[in-house]
């Protein structure tokens, strides 16, 4: 199947700073990533759509200025999670679709210190 | 909106012996994508198996198969011969082919396969 590649798989910060996550897809174009945040044992929450050239469209609840994605490119979708706070804690997903289905990133473990 | 189920939080099996975990889902749509994810400790999502709305025949896969209802809205996984490698979070997931392609996924079972 095909490859998504999502960078870093670790990332610890200090209160009030920025991170970003990164999302490839490697051997397929991607007009579509998804973006979850996953908590402990429970399922994967959908974070917003990111669509390639465009805006990308939230779910309901999250803060677009708190969680800024960016859709560059075919290949590249980026999650940046501003003055981050303990809080954002969490891991999150990047999801990139290609014809028929959906194939996922490694995930991202945020610690915010 | 769609949603879907997984009512059963945990559940074991022995090694080599079948296991059926359980999924329904709720739409108005007649078309649409249904899937199992497994998600092992390493947390990265693989895709075991798909199955088509259209398709009244059941998906199979190796030792995993479905059971797909359409009119009763279930979507349950059977998996043969339990393997130790199988231990992991199982999640039943639906896409819609209307909304954006996104994928609605149920809370998740967690799999646990005893030697």
């Amino acid at each position: 199947g095909a490859v998504v590649s999502q960078h870093p798989s670790r990332v610890i910060c200090k209160s009030g700073t920025s991170v970003k996550i990164e999302c490839r897809s490697l051997d397929f174009q991607a007009t579509t990533m998804f973006w979850y945040r996953q908590f402990p044992k429970q399922s994967l929450m959908l974070m917003a759509t990111s669509n390639e050239g465009s805006k990308a469209t939230y779910e309901q609840g999250v803060e677009k200025d708190k969680f800024l994605i960016n859709h560059a490119s075919l290949t590249l979708s980026t999650l940046t999670v501003t003055s981050a706070h303990p809080e954002d804690s969490s891991f999150y997903i990047c999801s990139a679709k290609d014809r028929t289905e959906a194939f996922f990133g490694q995930g991202t473990r945020l610690t915010v210190v | 909106a769609q949603t879907v189920t997984q009512s059963q939080p945990e559940m074991s099996v022995q090694e080599a012996e079948t296991v059926t975990l359980s999924c329904t889902y709720d739409t108005s749509e007649s078309d649409y994508y249904l899937f199992w994810y497994k998600q092992p400790p390493s947390r990265q999502m693989i895709l075991v198996i798909r199955q088509e709305a259209y398709k009244q025949q059941n998906a199979t896969e190796n030792r995993f198969s479905v059971n797909f209802q359409k009119a009763a809205k279930s979507f349950s996984l059977k998996i043969s011969d339990s393997q130790l490698g199988d231990a992991a979070m199982y999640f039943c997931a639906y896409r819609s082919l209307e909304y954006g392609n996104k994928l609605v996924f149920g809370a998740g079972t967690i799999l646990r396969v005893k030697s």
